[in-house]
């Protein structure tokens, strides 16, 4: 099993412009999350999903989007690019209640 | 207060060495408590998971709960230098909540 996947490794972006974020799970994990690390702060919760269909707001969505049509997939969508959106995005799924597992990242840098 | 407090270090130790890793946290509800192992740009992978009170062992790391002090450890003995990494406590409440990280402990291991 791949576990969870993220593309792309790298990217940058200019200011104003969009992009999607992927990720994809094999592990028929009903929950999946977005999540942003920026230095010596942490993981922060951007979107969370319970499954498909159903997504919610975690401690930081502003900026971003998600959607949730598949139990493998759950896409993040950056909208109008900011500086204040560098940072490495991490994407995890999970049963309910159990562990998460991390993809490698995505690093994103806004110019 | 922050809901999880934890040093970020870093944490500088020679091989061999006891290491002690520590969070604090505020909430009370907290039941699940984690500990993840970031290398350097790759994402987090789970390295401990207890619920409630109590010590937990596997091989060389033991995590330790006091639910009475709100105050979380993570022990490694025999330290080696394929240790050193980013160290995330989590912890959250039930089913349903986020999980919220410390903001990590970066450790060094020298031989």
């Amino acid at each position: 099993n791949a576990g969870v996947t993220q593309t792309p490794k790298f990217r940058i972006l200019k200011i104003g412009q969009s992009m999607t974020l992927q990720c994809t799970q094999d592990m028929n994990h009903n929950y999946m999350y977005w999540y942003r690390q920026d230095p010596g702060m942490g993981l922060k919760l951007i979107y969370y999903s319970v499954g498909a269909g159903i997504t919610d707001k975690g401690e930081v969505p502003n900026g971003y989007n998600v959607s949730r049509s598949t139990t493998e997939d759950f896409p993040l969508r950056l909208e109008l690019a900011a500086p204040s959106q560098t940072s490495v995005y991490f994407c995890a799924s999970s049963y309910p209640m159990e562990t998460q597992y991390f993809g490698p990242g995505t690093r994103l840098l806004v110019l | 207060q922050k809901e999880v407090e934890q040093d970020p270090g870093p944490l500088s130790v020679p091989e061999g060495a006891i290491v002690s890793l520590n969070c604090t946290y505020s909430n009370s509800a907290f039941q699940y408590f984690m500990w993840y192992r970031q290398y350097s740009r790759k994402g987090p992978e789970l390295l401990m998971y207890t619920y409630s009170s109590g010590n937990k062992e596997d091989g060389r790391f033991t995590a330790q709960v006091d639910k009475s002090s709100k105050y979380i450890s993570l022990f490694i003995r025999d330290s080696q230098p394929s240790d050193s990494a980013t160290y995330l406590c989590a912890m959250r409440g039930q089913a349903g909540t986020a999980l919220i990280f410390g903001k990590g402990t970066t450790l060094s291991v020298s031989s």
